[in-house]
């Protein structure tokens, strides 16, 4: 059975610092790796995607790579901001005998960014 | 291009009845997913439903169902509701293989009293 795990659970930096992000998982037997920011009460925004094949993909400050052999993956946030404050989740999409989508989520981090 | 909506935003219910809830995909989008989101338990992965069969599913009872229409539109009934059914029910929809980018509505909040 996958198992996703993120570290940390909750960090709290100030503004302007690079973080990184951690994420884990079980079984390599994946099609992808997502990530998503979640803000309070509301729903997922998808933020990178990196399929099984790919080392990293990048979007603004946001960079992630997937070393899918150790299962494991980071989010590179650069000089954070306030507005980057918010529940980072990462996913999984494993394969299995079915077709189709259904992720494993990991439990979050939850970031703050001080100004 | 408008993206995954979610009907209705909020929603209160006493235990024993049932709800359903409605989920409109991105256009072009055919794979439509729940997923239930509880403090508890995280986000967990209901069903998903792909030209109008449900292609995957979670390990939740059979009081969660759901199915699809023909315009890919989606919607999920959840029968005898209990109290741990409280939760942010989210919908999400891609264009149809594992590999597509998944896009989430905003979600519909629960609350069994």
């Amino acid at each position: 059975k996958q198992e996703v795990t993120q570290i940390p659970a909750a960090l709290s930096v100030p503004e302007g610092e690079n973080l990184v992000l951690n994420c884990s998982f079980t079984d390599s037997a994946i099609y992808n790796l997502q990530w998503f920011r979640q803000d309070p009460g509301k729903g997922l925004t998808s933020l990178l995607l990196i399929q099984s094949s790919q080392r990293e993909q990048t979007s603004g400050r946001l960079n992630a790579s997937l070393d899918k052999s150790s299962g494991r993956s980071t989010l590179y946030i650069a000089a954070s901001q306030p507005g980057d404050s918010a529940t980072y989740l990462c996913a999984v999409s494993p394969k299995g005998e079915t077709s189709g989508s259904r992720l494993t989520f990991g439990e979050g981090t939850q970031l703050t960014v001080n100004p | 291009k408008a993206g995954v909506t979610q009907t209705p935003r909020y929603l209160i219910k006493t235990r024993g009845q049932q709800v359903t809830l409605s989920c409109s995909p991105i256009s072009g989008h055919r794979s439509v997913s729940w997923y239930q989101q509880t403090p508890g338990q995280g986000l967990q992965f209901l069903f998903e439903y792909f030209s109008e069969t449900q292609r995957n599913k979670g390990n939740f009872p059979g009081r969660f169902s759901g199915r699809q229409f023909s315009n890919s539109r989606s919607e999920m009934n959840v029968s005898t509701l209990e109290l741990g059914d409280s939760a942010l029910y989210l919908c999400a929809s891609s264009l149809w293989q594992a590999t597509d980018t998944q896009y989430f509505g905003p979600g519909t909040r629960l609350t069994v009293l």
